[in-house]
């Protein structure tokens, strides 16, 4: 497509349940960030997908958090057990290559847990 | 030394004026320093970026000035508009450091008319 697509771009979610958000970057585009952005704050990097080498997951904040990334497209990020502090936007870019050209955001995923 | 500092967090201009934001880091890997645009329920864009090989980058109303010594990039706004009221962010990477960038905290950055 023609940017980052997100889905779904809000998600209400109760307390303990398990949520899916998903990224489908530019085609072409090897990397794959996903970055979390609380209200009224920065970008915090969570997990980084290049080609086929391992994932950078340095940034994911506990082990509910987790991503995929399938056939070197698509990619989802699973937080498990939700908890009301892991309310936010959760953005996901592209870029074509490692990242040192910029990259593509998409809309966010709006996060709440009630 | 991963960090990249951004100030000030809140800035309000008048119509026409100069809009000033600076950032500041520590990692001498990063060559690499992108500034981004965010509107509200929008993701961040890609505004203008600039390379340490060079001081100043100026792309319409827009300006990167860099001072590789000091560490510091700033990113001025001229005759700056209402439309140009959004969150921005200033970035670094290195192609040697990693291969995500380092966000700064964002300046939210309101234009009166």
């Amino acid at each position: 497509g023609a940017g980052v697509s997100q889905s779904p771009s809000n998600k209400v979610t109760e307390k303990g349940k398990d949520v899916e958000l998903r990224c489908d970057p530019i085609s072409g585009h090897t990397a794959l960030y996903w970055y979390r952005q609380s209200l009224g704050q920065g970008l915090e990097f969570l997990i980084y997908f290049q080609g086929n080498s391992a994932p950078d997951k340095s940034g994911l904040p506990s082990d509910r958090f987790s991503a995929e990334r399938t056939g070197g497209s698509v990619s989802t990020l699973t937080i498990q057990r939700t908890q009301q502090e892991d309310s936010a936007v959760y953005l996901c870019a592209s870029s074509l290559s490692q990242g040192i050209y910029g990259y593509t955001f998409g809309s966010g995923t709006r996060l709440t847990v009630v | 030394q991963q960090q990249v500092k951004q100030s000030p967090q809140s800035l309000i201009v008048q119509k026409g004026g100069i809009s000033i934001i600076n950032c500041a880091y520590e990692n001498t890997a990063f060559d690499y320093f992108p500034w981004y645009q965010q509107f509200p329920g929008k993701g961040p864009a890609l505004l203008i970026a600039i390379r340490p090989d060079v001081s100043e980058k100026k792309e319409g109303r827009f300006t990167i000035s860099f001072n590789k010594s000091a560490k510091q990039f700033s990113l001025h706004i001229m005759d700056s508009q209402p439309g140009d009221s959004a969150t921005y962010f200033c970035a670094a990477s290195g192609f040697n450091y990693g291969q995500n960038f380092v966000f700064g905290p964002g300046t939210r950055l309101s234009v009166l008319p």
